[in-house]
């Protein structure tokens, strides 16, 4: 159980161009995803959380109009990368929280990552 | 914002020897403190994680300990073994008060020498 998805695993585009992401949770409902970003031989940057139904909640210096993030469903969130640019190259990783009865359940489960890659 | 600090950046150990990694975290609500292995170009996998409540929690060769007064807590892998390598990463979180967000260490790449 707890399996995320992303779609795709590998993009390469061309600068310009926007690139669409989707995260599933494949077994379970997620109130809450969350979108990193890691560079070659760094540490996992937190971008946004994307809840259910209602606007994400964007980190400092993570541009919202250029990272737009969708949570239409309990299952599914998207993050499209506007007018990519070489400097947005990188692998981006979601993770879905999990809808649970109570309080003190903070486990997040991750998806498997996009390697993006933009000429 | 919550800080976490992660130590040593690079750990080579000869195989059967013991690993450990240190972090410690800045706020002291944080109450969730996970563990994550991370392969090259792969998904992180939580190896182990400890609650607030809780100073010490064990896994067979994996054992974490938490120091909420000195607000650091440690990874220790015993007995390592050459598919020990890859890079560690700890967590914390102060749950739902701040949506659950983790913060991630710089991470540990781990060697473990035949």
């Amino acid at each position: 159980g707890a399996v995320v998805s992303q779609h795709p695993s590998w993009v390469i585009c061309k600068s310009g161009t926007s690139v669409k992401i989707e995260c599933r949770s494949l077994d379970f409902q997620a109130t809450t995803m969350f979108w990193y970003r890691q560079f070659p031989k760094q540490s996992l940057m937190l971008m946004a959380t994307s809840n259910e139904g209602s606007k994400a909640t964007y980190e400092q210096g993570v541009e919202k109009d250029k990272f737009l993030i969708n949570h239409a469903s309990l299952t599914l969130s998207t993050l499209t990368v506007t007018s990519a640019h070489p400097e947005d190259s990188s692998f981006y990783i979601c993770s879905a929280h999990p809808f649970r009865q109570g309080s003190g359940y903070n486990e997040q489960f991750f998806g498997p990552g996009t390697r993006l890659t933009v000429l | 914002g919550e800080n976490v600090e992660q130590h040593p950046s690079t750990l080579s150990v000869q195989e059967g020897d013991s690993a450990v990694i240190k972090c410690t975290y800045s706020d002291s609500a944080s109450n969730y403190f996970p563990w994550y292995k991370q392969e090259l170009g792969k998904r992180p996998q939580l190896i182990i994680d400890i609650r607030s409540n809780v100073g010490e929690k064990k896994d067979q060769r994996i054992a974490v300990t938490l120091n909420k007064t000195a607000k650091h807590f440690s990874l220790h892998i015993t007995e390592t073994q050459p598919e020990d390598s890859a890079v560690y990463f700890c967590a914390a979180s102060t749950g739902k008060a701040a949506g659950n967000k983790l913060t991630f260490g710089g991470g540990t790449r781990v060697l473990v020498k035949p």
